[in-house]
């Protein structure tokens, strides 16, 4: 049965500094992963997928996340956060295309 | 402009009070699922729905009812809302129910059961 961790519940970090989300998942077969964020009272938007191919997966608003199969982990990162980064922010995979799973999300806050 | 629309955005009611929160999308979607959103769970399906009169149950149906009758509209009920239902919901929508493409959520319905 697929799962998703994500390891950290709250994030804060400064404007222009660097954020990683950590998120792992348990499968036994091939899966597709995405992040979605949640801004404050809006719902969620799909920020990057990974489907297959290149393990390096380049979303929205300058979000990269890599693919690792051997770790089965699939982390988001930003290279220089802005206060509008603020938001919760989902993992979630898929074994059979059809039912998704999301993790219990994390909370990045920015200051300035 | 392409939309998930939930009503209403708050609703306050008592235990035991039957409860609707409409969603409706203007995509021509065919999928269409309820999730419940609580603090350090994430999301968790309630029910989803493939086509017109295709339903069935997802991770967590208890106390809830579906129906899709025209492939716009996907209400959920709660026949007899207890305090444990209190929680954000969210409607989501999809062309083919394929996860791949993504899922289209609407701006969700905070619900609060006393």
């Amino acid at each position: 049965a697929q799962s998703v961790t994500q390891l950290d519940s709250q994030v804060p970090v400064f404007e222009e500094a660097p954020v990683e989300l950590r998120c792992n998942y348990s499968s036994s077969v091939s899966v597709y992963l995405f992040w979605y964020v949640q801004y404050p009272n809006q719902g969620l938007q799909l920020l990057l997928k990974y489907l297959s191919g290149s393990t390096l997966v380049k979303g929205i608003n300058g979000f990269e996340a890599e693919f690792n199969k051997s770790q089965t982990s699939f982390h988001l990162r930003k290279p220089s956060v802005h206060i509008s980064d603020t938001a919760e922010y989902f993992c979630a995979v898929s074994e059979n295309d059809y039912k998704l799973s999301f993790g219990a999300g994390t909370t990045v806050t920015v200051r300035a | 402009e392409a939309q998930v629309t939930q009503n209403p955005r708050y609703l306050i009611t008592v235990t035991g009070k039957k409860l609707t929160v409409t969603c409706s999308q203007n995509m021509n979607h065919e999928y269409m699922s309820w999730y419940r959103q609580d603090p350090g769970l994430g999301l968790r399906q309630i029910y989803y729905s493939m086509n017109v009169e295709v339903t069935d149950k997802g991770d967590v149906p208890e106390g809830y009812k579906v129906s899709r009758k025209e492939k716009r509209n996907f209400p959920l009920i709660l026949e007899s809302p207890s305090p444990n239902q209190t929680s954000l919901y969210f409607c989501a929508s999809s062309l083919s129910g394929r996860a791949r493409r993504g899922y289209t959520f609407g701006s969700g319905t905070r619900l609060t059961v006393v």
